[in-house]
């Protein structure tokens, strides 16, 4: 099956600052990697998503980036603000039914 | 909540008991997930239905049971020999037929063993 990697676990970064959050998958096979907001005692909220057939796909301040050859899959969030605070998990496909894997999470903290 | 409703939202559990979550979707998604979420974890599989009257076992099952006998609903019964339930749980739905899409989650029942 599919093993997803995710660091940092924790991440506090100051307003206005980028944050990065890095992803590794094993299965060779995966092409569609989410990326899930989830604040506290709330369900995941899908942020973006991007499949293999592209590098980068960018919605706003949040960019999300592939390397299928080394496979690991980034989290850019640019300009961050006291609201994107929150655990943020990555996750791929795998398996017979491509269910998804989801990554240990990062507690993202923004500091004013 | 977004087309998919899971109940109770707080529920607590005495030993030796057992207790049966709720999850029902209106989006008319094939496959449905059972998650589970320990403080400061990740997501694991609970089990998983790609059609109705047919589900397969995930990550950690052991304890667990499920059914789905309409395609709106995929109950979790969380049963005495789960030594640990005490957890976050999560439902989630996807097109299956729509290759490798993101899943649209529940608002998560919060299970207490007291």
């Amino acid at each position: 099956g599919e093993n997803v990697e995710q660091h940092p676990s924790t991440l506090s970064v100051q307003e206005g600052d980028s944050a990065v959050i890095k992803c590794t998958y094993s299965d060779s096979a995966s092409n569609y990697f989410p990326w899930y907001k989830q604040e506290l005692g709330k369900r995941p909220q899908l942020i973006i998503d991007i499949r293999s057939n592209v590098g980068e796909k960018k919605d706003q301040r949040i960019a999300v980036t592939l390397n299928k050859t080394a496979k690991h899959f980034s989290l850019h969030i640019t300009e961050t603000q006291p609201e994107d605070s929150a655990v943020y998990f990555c996750a791929a496909p795998g398996g017979s039914a491509r269910q998804l894997t989801f990554g240990s999470g990062t507690q993202l903290t923004v500091l004013p | 909540d977004g087309g998919i409703t899971q109940s109770p939202k707080y529920l607590f559990r005495k030993e030796g008991q057992n207790v049966t979550l709720s999850c029902e979707q209106n989006l008319n998604h094939d496959a449905m997930y059972w998650y589970r979420q320990d403080p400061g974890q990740g997501l694991r599989l609970i089990y998983y239905s790609q059609i109705v009257n047919d589900f397969q076992k995930g990550d950690i099952a052991e304890g667990y049971s499920v059914s789905r006998e309409k395609k709106e609903s995929f109950p979790l019964t969380v049963t005495s020999a789960q030594k640990n339930p005490t957890a976050f749980y999560l439902c989630a739905s996807r097109e299956y037929t729509v290759s490798d899409y993101g899943y649209t989650f529940g608002s998560g029942t919060r299970l207490t063993v007291v």
